[in-house]
């Protein structure tokens, strides 16, 4: 099993539109979590981290499950501007970040 | 407002030769990474550096070496450039916790900023 693992994509969805992304995660020693935006040709960048109460950013809200090891991210009324690669990412204890390999979106006029 | 800066942005090789990719962070963080980026296979980690001094392999660490120089600076060299080596390259840095900052539910996480990546092509 993958350390982190995502939603295959790519997931093409209408402006508007409520979209859903989930990641597993296999070490249960993970400290950190975190979603990652990239862009096309560009350097991966934080989009929120993700804290065990949950939290919301504007359109943006990141859940955490550590029971069932999963954390997801859930994006409302989707822009154009949305557009983009969202990677999970976790850090187990001492070690370095760990990237899961992206689910790509496309948000559709 | 530089953060994390690598270079150099592309790069063409031949076959067996060398190169030295070249990073730098202004952000006074203690730990640096180098990443490759392949279609379909994510971001590998190949070495990282956790302080100043140390260095240590990653996933994919085969055919590259690091140097920690100082702080600020963590370079790649490849000896004897691939094929397989083309891909695009991610310097990153980020600043660990103090022991004081864990254990909190809402103490920040704290995040790794990467450089705009290196396109190396290997032929």
């Amino acid at each position: 099993r993958k350390e982190v693992e995502q939603d295959p994509g790519p997931f093409n969805v209408p402006e508007g539109a409520t979209v859903a992304f989930n990641c597993t995660y296999s070490n249960s020693a993970s400290q950190s979590f975190f979603w990652y935006r990239q862009d096309c040709r560009k350097e991966p960048k934080l989009l929120m981290s993700v804290y065990s109460s949950g939290n919301e950013d504007g359109r943006f809200t990141a859940q955490l499950n550590r029971a069932s090891q999963y954390i997801s991210l859930l994006i409302r009324d989707s822009k154009l501007s949305d557009s983009a690669t969202y990677l999970c990412v976790v850090k187990p204890g001492n070690t370095p970040l760990v990237f899961g390999k992206g689910t790509r979106l496309s948000v559709i006029a | 407002n530089a953060g994390v800066t690598q270079t150099p942005k592309f790069q063409v090789l031949k076959t067996g030769q060398s190169m030295t990719l070249q990073c730098a962070q202004d952000m006074n963080h203690n730990s640096m990474y180098w990443y490759r980026q392949d279609p379909g296979m994510g971001l590998r980690l190949i070495y990282y550096s956790a302080s100043e001094g140390t260095t240590d392999k990653g996933e994919v660490p085969n055919g590259y070496n690091v140097s920690r120089l100082n702080k600020r600076e963590f370079s790649l060299r490849l000896e004897s450039a691939a094929p397989s080596q083309t891909s695009v390259y991610f310097c990153a840095s980020r600043q660990p916790l103090s022991p004081f900052g864990r254990g909190s539910i809402r103490t920040p996480n704290t995040e790794a900023f990467f450089g705009q990546g290196t396109r190396l092509t290997v032929v």
